[in-house]
């Protein structure tokens, strides 16, 4: 069973530009949530996705956006990059059916200059 | 107020003891409640999750629910060196999703 990846690694951005992240949930999840972790903070939820409906946001501006397609993989879309958003982006799917348990992938380290 | 608050430690014991991680929270709304571990540079990795008021046992991990108190606990039993790391509880509310900022554990040889 392959577990939850996300694309790219690392990646570095200017400020102003725009970035996508991408996550591909793990094998029979079909909800994902988006997370932004700075250095030597607990993940913030930024919002939850399920059946290709945002059904949960926390409190992030609108250039904050996503996605989830049919095969349940995500995106995160970030628009007019601050330098405060350097931050480790995490994905997290859970599976169907169940209370929410949250698997996380290794997460995209995003760094804006 | 932060939605969900934990000592950010360091907490350190000796190998073969118990730790005790402990956490609040502010909403009584929330309806479940989770421990990560997370080693540093990894994502956090799910231990367990637990919903009703009292203990959940699994292997050496115990987690213990209070929603009188608001308070949630992680009891680890028989400390291992490879359970150095942050400990992050979060909280679920309705589609929202709480975490605290994380307790730093050591396990001393």
């Amino acid at each position: 069973e392959t577990g939850v990846t996300q694309s790219p690694t690392h990646l570095i951005k200017t400020r102003g530009q725009q970035v996508t992240l991408r996550c591909s949930s793990q094998s029979g999840h079909n909800t994902v949530s988006w997370y932004q972790q700075a250095l030597g903070q607990g993940p913030q939820f930024i919002f939850q996705y399920y059946r290709e409906e945002e059904n949960g946001r926390g409190n992030f501006p609108p250039r904050f956006s996503g996605l989830q397609f049919p095969n349940y993989s995500s995106e995160l879309n970030v628009n007019a990059l601050e330098l405060d958003d350097s931050a480790l982006y995490l994905c997290a799917s859970s599976p169907a059916g169940t209370a929410y348990e949250q698997y996380f992938g290794p997460g995209t380290r995003l760094t804006v200059t | 107020q932060k939605e969900v608050e934990q000592n950010s430690g360091p907490l350190s014991v000796p190998e073969g003891a118990i730790a005790s991680l402990n956490c609040t929270y502010s909403d009584r709304g929330s309806q479940s409640f989770f421990w990560y571990r997370q080693y540093s540079g990894k994502s956090p990795e799910l231990i367990m999750s637990i919903y009703s008021n009292g203990d959940k046992e699994d292997g050496r991990f115990t987690a213990q629910l209070n929603k009188a108190s608001q308070y949630v606990s992680l009891l680890i039993r028989d400390s291992q060196p490879s359970d150095s790391a942050t400990y992050l509880c979060a909280a679920r509310t309705g589609n929202q999703f709480y975490f605290g900022t994380g307790t730093s554990l050591t396990v001393i040889p």
